[in-house]
């Protein structure tokens, strides 16, 4: 994605907790979303972060820093139906126009 | 109940064709767009419109058109001249203010042969 990183793949076991980071380029900053998207479907609305802090939404959670350009997306008491890519994204210049990240391939095994 | 609709679901066509993917949304949204996701790949921008009659190219416009006629509808065309068509195409819509969190439609997977 256009200057936003994140992490390609990752393995976790289910019911424990995994982080996945974002990390995206400040200028024009205007909000970071994170999105789920299972595969062959369409991206699902996860948190959306504009101010510094955590914001908590049942078993997952979303960290923003805006003055390092850095966000994570923790999920907690990881269960099967987690396996899907987590899609972070970044508010642009033109405020309402997302610019996403690669995604990161999430995998739970049992 | 809202939401947005993209048909079909798949669609395959001869190269040289053009074809165009329908997308509707009743959420009453003002700004539309269009992405291409290609296996393993985060969404590549098309197209994006934040009022009827008006629309803006996104990162990857070459070979696509589109058109605002109506709030609700905002249907791509894929031409001839999109060199590489075949990918997952994804519509969304949002508010075009905060916190403009982007709602998607089912996608609709193009094969070209």
């Amino acid at each position: 994605g256009q200057n936003i990183d994140q992490p390609t793949e990752m393995t976790a076991t289910e019911g424990a907790i995994v982080q996945i980071n974002c990390t995206y380029q400040t200028s024009g900053f205007n909000g970071l979303f994170w999105y789920q998207q299972h595969a062959g479907e369409a991206p699902t609305f996860l948190s959306y972060n504009v101010l510094d802090g955590l914001e908590e939404k049942g078993r997952f959670s979303s960290f923003l820093s805006r003055s390092k350009g850095y966000s994570y997306l923790l999920l907690k008491e990881l269960q099967m139906k987690d396996s899907a890519s987590y899609l972070c994204a970044r508010g642009g210049d033109s405020s309402y126009k997302l610019i996403f990240g690669s995604g990161t391939r999430l995998l739970v095994r049992p | 109940d809202g939401g947005i609709t993209q048909s079909p679901k798949y669609l395959f066509r001869k190269e040289g064709q053009n074809v165009t993917l329908s997308c509707e949304q009743n959420l009453n949204h003002d700004a539309m767009y269009w992405y291409r996701q290609d296996p393993g790949q985060g969404l590549r921008l098309i197209y994006y419109s934040q009022i009827v009659n008006d629309f803006q190219k996104g990162d990857i416009a070459e070979g696509y058109s589109v058109s605002r006629e109506k709030k609700e509808s905002f249907p791509l065309t894929v031409t001839s001249a999109q060199k590489n068509p075949t990918a997952f195409y994804l519509c969304a819509s949002s508010t075009t203010g905060r916190p403009y969190e982007q709602y998607f439609g089912p996608g609709t997977r193009l094969t070209v042969t």
